[in-house]
Parts: C-alpha cells; sequence; structure tokens
C-alpha cells in the first residue's frame, strides 16, 4: 500500500496569506496520478487538482500544484475565506489502487 | 447537470448488514466507473472499491472483500453498496463517486460525489 502522509495536520493563517500544503509518499508516485481534494464541514471533498498540477474547471488560479516522485505540494496564493477546509491528497496505484492522505485543515489564525 | 443523491442516515447494531443507494443523474449512466469512499469520524478518506457501470463487473479493496456487494439497477440509474458483519469501525459517513473520463478513458480520479451518508454501528 502507498501511503500518503500529509503536513502539517492543521495550518493556521490568515487571508491574504500564503499556505503550503505538502503530501509525501512512502514509495514514488506516477506525478500524473496525484490528486488534490478540497473538503468544508459537512460537504463532500470537491476536485481541486489532478496530474499534481493541473486545475480542475472553475477552480482559480491562485490554486497551484507541483511536485514528483514522493513530495508534492499544494500553493494556495492570497488566502479567501472560502479557502479555510481540509485538503487532501490521493494517488492511483498499487494495493489498494486508490490512496488518500489524512488531510490538511488549513485554519483561520 | 451531473448529480449523485444518496439515501439517508442508517444506524444498525454490530453483525447487521446496510445497504446504501445513490441514484445518478445527468449523464449517461453506464458508460461510467463509480466507487465508493467512506470517512470514520475525525478521519482521512478510505477507498472501497468500484463496479464497472457498463461490464457490470466489481473491484473491491482486500480489507472488505467477504463483507462487501456492489450492484445497479440500470432502470434506475442507481448504485447500490451493501456492508455486512458491521462492526463498530464501520462508523463512517459513506460516499458515492464518479471516476472522471468513463470507462472508455478512465482518470483514476473522483470528479462527483454524492452528498454522503452517515452509518453508525452501536449495540
Amino acid at each position: 500500500e502507498i501511503v500518503l502522509t500529509q503536513s502539517p495536520g492543521t495550518l493556521s493563517l490568515s487571508p491574504g496569506d500564503r499556505a503550503t500544503l505538502s503530501c509525501r509518499a512512502s514509495q514514488s508516485v506516477d506525478s500524473r496520478q496525484l490528486v488534490w481534494y478540497q473538503q468544508k464541514p459537512g460537504q463532500a471533498p470537491r476536485l481541486l487538482i489532478s496530474g499534481a498540477s493541473t486545475r480542475a474547471t472553475g477552480i482559480p488560479d491562485r490554486f497551484s500544484g507541483s511536485g514528483s516522485g514522493t513530495d508534492f505540494t499544494l500553493t494556495i496564493n492570497r488566502l479567501e475565506p472560502e479557502d479555510f477546509a481540509v485538503y487532501f491528497c490521493q494517488q492511483y496505484g498499487g494495493s489498494p489502487p486508490y490512496t488518500f492522505g489524512q488531510g490538511t485543515k488549513l485554519e483561520i489564525k | 447537470q451531473v448529480q449523485l443523491v444518496q439515501s439517508g442516515a442508517e444506524v444498525k447494531k454490530p453483525g447487521a448488514s446496510v445497504k446504501v443507494s445513490c441514484k445518478a443523474s445527468g449523464y449517461t449512466f453506464t458508460t461510467y466507473y463509480m466507487h465508493w469512499v467512506r470517512q470514520a469520524p475525525g478521519q482521512g478518506l478510505e477507498w472501497m472499491g468500484f463496479i464497472n457501470l457498463s461490464a457490470d463487473t466489481t473491484g473491491y479493496t482486500q480489507k472488505l472483500q467477504g463483507r462487501l456487494s456492489m450492484t445497479r439497477d440500470t432502470s434506475t440509474s442507481t448504485i447500490y453498496m451493501e456492508l455486512s458483519s458491521l462492526i463498530s469501525e464501520d462508523t463512517a459517513v459513506y460516499y458515492c463517486v464518479r471516476e472522471e473520463g468513463g470507462v472508455a478513458v478512465p482518470k483514476q480520479r473522483f470528479d462527483y460525489w454524492g452528498q454522503g451518508t452517515p452509518v453508525t454501528v452501536s449495540s
């Protein structure tokens, strides 16, 4: 099983700040199969970024993804109030084929 | 627009079974893979398995083999997830999710999610 470890567990920032979220894999992941989701309280997750760096339809350009191999990063520039949520990374490959990170909670400082 | 509407919350006793439904609309039902993902309270997400709605084939995580069953009803564009021999660790919100791209070009990511069905296992 490919284990995804996200850090930090909680990130406290203010609107207008930049957020940097990490997702580290226990073994190399094809970057085409690395995905990020956003989940707000009481809601289902929403697809943010696929292929490590491609924004999904309707996602603002302040969200960006990068990385390869075992280290991936989600960056959110100029945080807006609606960006405070939990973010999960997900990969495809191995057994089970889909695994998720445990999530990073982005909270207002 | 694509919608996935799930059945309501369930409370079950240990050892019982639960069956959750997910009605799809807004797209051609049989041209996609559908998956089930669960989220235990305060925890991350766990992939459970998939159903190929075109071929009516399934694949489940080894952890749940023998207890999990996914089925479809093409006449109502509904998929079902049944989990048997429930234990307290099965307490979670269960999501049906659509895999982006369709069975022809699966993308291994999830573009639409149901609203979630809370399942509580308690004596």
